[in-house]
């Protein structure tokens, strides 16, 4: 199975704050590779899909880069809604793997 | 609007069993790949099973091997879990989850139901 290592687990930030969120694969799985956003008691949403292609109605201060086994999530300007916890996945192959969260609290 | 609605769960005893059903609206549900994912209580995420739009194609994470069953119901627009043999270790929230075919032979998943918690506890 694939890992999927997300640093950091948490972090602190303030409203405006550039936020970078890094996920790592155990073995390459070119772009494919997703980020969700969860608020406590919700589903997850989707954000981005293919490692950098914004899901429709997601807001542009959101961007994801990266491909093979190193990837990125960027927050460009923190906003109050933005506190969550960001989860990556890798669909190159099966059983799909998780990564295991990166909390964004309030400093 | 793409809906997809989580029913079924509850509180049963380890060794018991119980179906999940998914109900969904707003897209052809035959033409989409469906997933389910479950999350333990304070925990991540953790994939359980995938079923393609004609169930040809149907995959198990290895914790549920041989006591969950995925299965779908394309004319009433709903996707099932069977889950038999349930620990205490299956106890969390279970969503569905949409593939967005936007790639072959699995893709990324666009749309997820609100989740429905299963708790299995003596």
């Amino acid at each position: 199975d694939i890992q999927m290592t997300q640093s950091p687990s948490s972090l602190s930030a303030s409203v405006g704050d550039r936020v970078t969120i890094t996920c790592r694969a155990s073995q390459g799985i070119s772009n494919y590779l997703a980020w969700f956003q969860q608020r406590p008691g919700k589903a997850p949403k989707s954000l981005i899909y293919a490692a950098s292609s914004l899901q429709s109605g997601v807001p542009s201060r959101f961007s994801g880069s990266g491909s093979g086994t190193d990837f990125t999530l960027t927050i460009s300007s923190l906003q109050p809604e933005d506190f969550a916890t960001y989860f990556c996945q890798q669909y190159s192959n099966y059983p799909f793997t998780f990564g295991g969260g990166s909390k964004v609290e309030i400093k | 609007e793409v809906q997809l609605v989580e029913s079924g769960g509850g509180l049963v005893k380890p060794g018991e069993s119980l179906r999940l059903s998914c109900t969904v609206s707003g897209f052809i549900f035959s033409s989409y790949r469906m997933n389910w994912v479950r999350q333990a209580p304070g925990k991540g995420l953790e994939w359980v099973s995938f079923i393609s739009g004609r169930s040809n194609d149907i995959y198990y994470a290895e914790s549920v091997k041989g006591r969950f069953t995925i299965s779908r119901d394309n004319a009433k627009n709903s996707l099932y879990l069977q889950m038999s043999g349930l620990r205490v270790e299956d106890t969390g929230v279970y969503y569905c989850a949409r593939d967005s075919f936007r790639r072959n032979p699995w893709s990324d998943f666009d749309y997820w139901g609100q989740g429905i918690l299963v708790t299995v506890s003596s």
